[in-house]
């Protein structure tokens, strides 16, 4: 069975500090996992994605992720925040070709 | 600017009315999605399809219908909508296999 589980549902760091948001995930295939973000009153948006290949996926805005297989983790990792960075964060895994589950979210705060 | 329109970005609905959420794509993707999002559970798959002529069940399509006459457009109807049905609704398209998804920036429904 496939299901994405995000740890904290609310992160809050200071200004300047490391961003750590954590995302694991079941799969009875290799999976496929990105990183969106959703600002408020918008859609989702695409940070990053791990396919195949290096396992350290490098996204917009300064993010990163890291696929680590023996964990089932992909958390996804900023070294200094930005105020800008605040925003709801999901994790997402694909399944069956076209079709995804996503973790129900890590809200980011940034305190100034 | 391409991409996703959805319509009404919100809307207040009577118990027991009928109403079609409206979705428009203007990047040729094969594939689209309903979700629906509330507090908590992340994004939840309503309805999706794989090409025009052809649609599926998500993971809660109970209440809601579609169809995808043509490739840009895929309304989502609530026949007779329940406060449960209360929630943001969002619009997805994917190229294909393996592909991200583009939201919308959804659709606020309220069902009193």
């Amino acid at each position: 069975a496939q299901s994405v589980t995000q740890l904290g549902s609310h992160v809050s760091v200071s200004e300047g500090a490391l961003v750590l948001l954590r995302c694991n995930y079941s799969s009875s295939v290799p999976p496929y996992l990105f990183w969106y973000v959703q600002y408020p009153n918008q859609g989702l948006q695409l940070l990053l994605k791990y396919t195949t290949g290096a396992t350290l996926v490098k996204g917009i805005n300064g993010f990163e992720a890291e696929f680590k297989k023996s964990e089932t983790s992909f958390h996804l990792t900023k070294p200094s925040a930005h105020m800008s960075d605040a925003a709801e964060y999901f994790c997402a895994l694909l399944y069956n070709f076209n079709k995804f589950y996503f973790g129900s979210g890590t809200k980011l705060n940034v305190k100034p | 600017t391409a991409g996703i329109t959805q319509a009404p970005t919100s809307q207040i609905l009577a118990a027991g009315r009928s109403m079609t959420l409206r979705c428009t794509q203007d990047m040729r993707h094969n594939a689209m999605y309903w979700y629906r999002q509330d507090l908590g559970l992340g994004l939840r798959l309503i309805h999706y399809s794989n090409t025009a002529g052809t649609t599926g069940k998500g993971e809660v399509p109970d209440g809601y219908s579609v169809s995808r006459a043509n490739t840009d457009d895929f309304p989502l109807t609530l026949a007779s909508a329940v406060p449960s049905q209360t929630s943001v609704y969002f619009c997805a398209s994917s190229a294909g296999q393996n592909q991200p998804q583009h939201f919308g920036d959804g659709t606020r429904l309220s069902i009193l």
